[in-house]
């Protein structure tokens, strides 16, 4: 079965620092991809990063970079230089590819992140 | 660029009432995908259309369904109203291509909040 599992449903980090936030994922289809996506009390989902399953690197924009560990089946992403607009919920989403699959995602149930000034 | 666009933001309905929402995607986007956010199941998807036809659906009773229209605006509904159905709507929309390329990341609009008393 497809899953995708975020065990830390709250964090705090300190203004400044960096943080992670942990993201496994189960899937036999060789074939996906890897979406984090930033939920603020406002409710729009906005895009963070994408990482595909046959990417060679990990995926970095801006001060968010993804630590994808394939054999492990993890996709952590890491927020440096944490900001007051950074507290927000935090999901991580998974795409199994094929042609009648590019409008579904499947979410996990969330990180509520927290920075402290 | 004009971002997705979803009315109503907010509605309250009762029981046995019938509800539709409405998502404008972004210009030149294909694939409109609706997710249902409630706090006890998380986000879970709805269905996806492209070029007016339904491609993918979730696991859902067909009391909710949706369209599709020839400018790609879509469409959900939910009819005989149950006190459950209060959750998030949200919709995304992607480029959707046929055959996947590249990320295809999904854009979601800010959502309607249906709450059914």
């Amino acid at each position: 079965a497809q899953k995708i599992t975020q065990t830390q449903p709250g964090m705090f980090v300190q203004e400044k620092e960096a943080v992670t936030l942990d993201c496994t994922y189960d899937t036999s289809d060789p074939s996906y991809g890897l979406f984090w996506y930033k939920q603020p009390s406002s409710g729009e989902m906005i895009f963070l990063i994408y990482q595909g399953s046959y990417d060679q690197q990990n995926a970095t924009e801006g001060r968010y970079s993804l630590n994808f560990q394939k054999a492990r089946k993890s996709a952590n992403l890491v927020i440096s230089a944490s900001q007051l607009g950074d507290s927000a919920m935090y999901f991580c989403a998974m795409r199994v590819h094929g042609s009648s699959n590019t409008g579904k995602l499947i979410f996990g149930q969330g990180t509520t992140l927290q920075v402290k000034p | 660029k004009a971002g997705v666009t979803q009315t109503p933001r907010y509605l309250i309905k009762t029981r046995g009432q019938q509800v539709t929402l409405s998502c404008s995607p972004i210009s030149g986007h294909r694939s409109v995908s609706w997710y249902q956010q409630t706090p006890g199941q998380g986000l879970q998807f709805l269905f996806e259309y492209f070029s007016e036809t339904q491609r993918n659906k979730g696991n859902f009773p067909g009391r909710f369904s949706g369209r599709q229209f020839s400018n790609s605006r879509s469409e959900m509904n939910v009819s005989t109203l149950e006190l459950g159905d209060s959750a998030l709507y949200l919709c995304a929309s992607s480029p959707g291509t046929i055959f996947y390329t590249g990320a295809n990341v999904l854009t979601f609009g800010a959502g309607s909040r249906l709450t059914v008393l």
